[in-house]
């Protein structure tokens, strides 16, 4: 079982470019979770998935990030049009029975705009 | 302040000795869970306990529950250096349950050789 996977492990955007962030759940599990660290920081929720649906996204700022998590293939976290205050540490998370029974983390993608 | 705040913020400590984190919190929970950071890694689930147990352990880590006080611990006994890390308390809101946990600012804890 490899675990919770995300790729890239790190990637640089020039501000105003697309970043795309990748994670596949560990298998068995339906639910995937975003988080956002900030250096010397806790992390932040941003959206709670399961397969072809988005559960709970209040934690997404309104415009510029998107989640999906098709039938297929692996939950995509998309930021459009990134700007400097995007750099931060994005972690996903999945749970075979959800958040109550807990998590098991990928080792996040870190984004860096310059 | 925020859901979910450890204290102390940064602990330094001797290998062999005890370490306490503590985590409080501002409503009413399922329960709470501890990770673990190295830095640059993801998170490492701890211990879970729930809202109607007191007191947890596991192998070397003892965590207690107060839902009066709205607290946790969470002991590290006979530290060693390789428990260096971040410790963050994450709680299952009964407003939120089930849809996400919420993550303290957490603990940087080093265990000096």
């Amino acid at each position: 079982n490899a675990g919770v996977m995300q790729n890239p492990r790190h990637l640089v955007r020039r501000r105003g470019q697309e970043a795309r962030l990748r994670c596949s759940p560990m298998k068995g599990h339906s639910h995937v979770y975003w988080y956002r660290q900030l250096p010397e920081e806790g992390l932040k929720f941003m959206v709670y998935l399961q397969k072809e649906n988005i559960i709970d996204e209040s934690g997404m700022p309104k415009e510029r990030f998107s989640a999906e998590f098709p039938k297929e293939g692996p939950s995509i976290l998309r930021i459009q049009q990134v700007v400097r205050g995007d750099s931060a540490a994005y972690f996903c998370a999945s749970s075979e029975l959800g958040a109550t029974y807990g998590y098991t983390f990928g080792s996040g993608t870190r984004l860096t705009v310059v | 302040s925020q859901q979910g705040e450890e204290d102390p913020q940064a602990l330094s400590i001797q290998e062999g000795e005890n370490a306490t984190m503590n985590c409080s919190y501002k409503t009413s929970i399922n329960n709470l869970q501890w990770y673990r950071q190295n830095s640059g890694r993801g998170l490492v689930h701890l211990i879970l306990i729930r809202s109607n147990e007191r007191e947890k352990h596991s192998g070397r880590l003892r965590v207690t529950l107060d839902t009066s006080k709205k607290s946790s611990s969470l002991l590290i006994t006979a530290s060693r250096a390789a428990d260096t890390a971040s410790y963050f308390c994450a709680t299952d809101l009964k407003e939120t349950s089930g849809s996400r946990l919420t993550f303290g600012e957490g603990t940087q804890l080093t265990v000096n050789p």
